[in-house]
């Protein structure tokens, strides 16, 4: 198994630009996350999914969009990148995210908006 | 909303000495999760405490949850340098979404 793999590594973008970070998993989880992680701010949801074809919000929402077609895949969507958005994002999945799981994270995407 | 903190921030050792991490939740929690993260590197999950009072033991590494569900502890006993990281607890909420809130974390160095 691959574990969860993100894509990609590094990106740089421009103000106001789009882009999609991608997650996906192997370990047929139905619970996957995404957070962002800021220095001396430990790590902050965005949003989650507790299986396919459902999704919402955690801490920090704004300025994000995700969809969950496949239990495998969950992807983050930047509409508009802004110089706040850089940070290194984590994916994560569990297997049934009832708070009695292990979270699995993948390697992280680290993301710098200019 | 939920706050969850960890003290200290920092901390740095001598190799063998102790060290204590500790996460204190604005809120009750239904269950902590800890994790660790090496230096560019993705959290690792260490443990995970349920029950009101519980105390686990990896090796060196003891976890404490308080009675209360609201704080929780992560003692290292005679440090070492493969410790070096930062170590982060996670609250699971009571209000049945089971959304993760992390602490701000300890990074732990150690000196040999």
């Amino acid at each position: 198994n691959a574990g969860v793999t993100q894509t990609p590594k590094f990106q740089v973008l421009k103000t106001g630009q789009s882009m999609t970070l991608q997650c996906a998993q192997d370990m047929n989880h139905e619970y996957m996350s995404w957070y962002r992680q800021d220095p001396g701010m430990g790590l902050r949801l965005i949003h989650y999914s507790v299986g396919a074809g459902i999704t919402d919000q955690g801490e920090v929402p704004n300025g994000y969009n995700v969809s969950r077609s496949t239990t495998e895949d969950f992807p983050l969507r930047l509409l508009s990148a802004a110089p706040s958005q850089t940070s290194v994002y984590f994916c994560a999945s569990s297997y049934e995210g009832r708070g009695a799981e292990t979270q699995y994270f993948g390697p992280g995407t680290r993301l710098l908006v200019l | 909303g939920q706050q969850v903190m960890q003290i200290p921030q920092y901390q740095h050792v001598q190799e063998g000495e102790d060290f204590t991490t500790y996460c204190n939740s604005s809120t009750t929690l239904s269950n902590i999760q800890w994790y660790k993260q090496r230096p560019g590197g993705h959290p690792v999950f260490l443990i995970q405490l349920v029950k009101s009072g519980e105390v686990k033991k990896q090796k060196r590494l003891t976890f404490q949850f308080g009675e209360a569900k609201k704080n929780s502890s992560l003692h290292i006993t005679a440090t070492q340098t493969t410790d070096v990281g930062t170590y982060f607890c996670a609250g699971a909420t009571t209000s049945g979404t089971y959304k993760y809130i992390f602490g701000t974390g300890t990074r732990l160095k150690v000196l040999a």
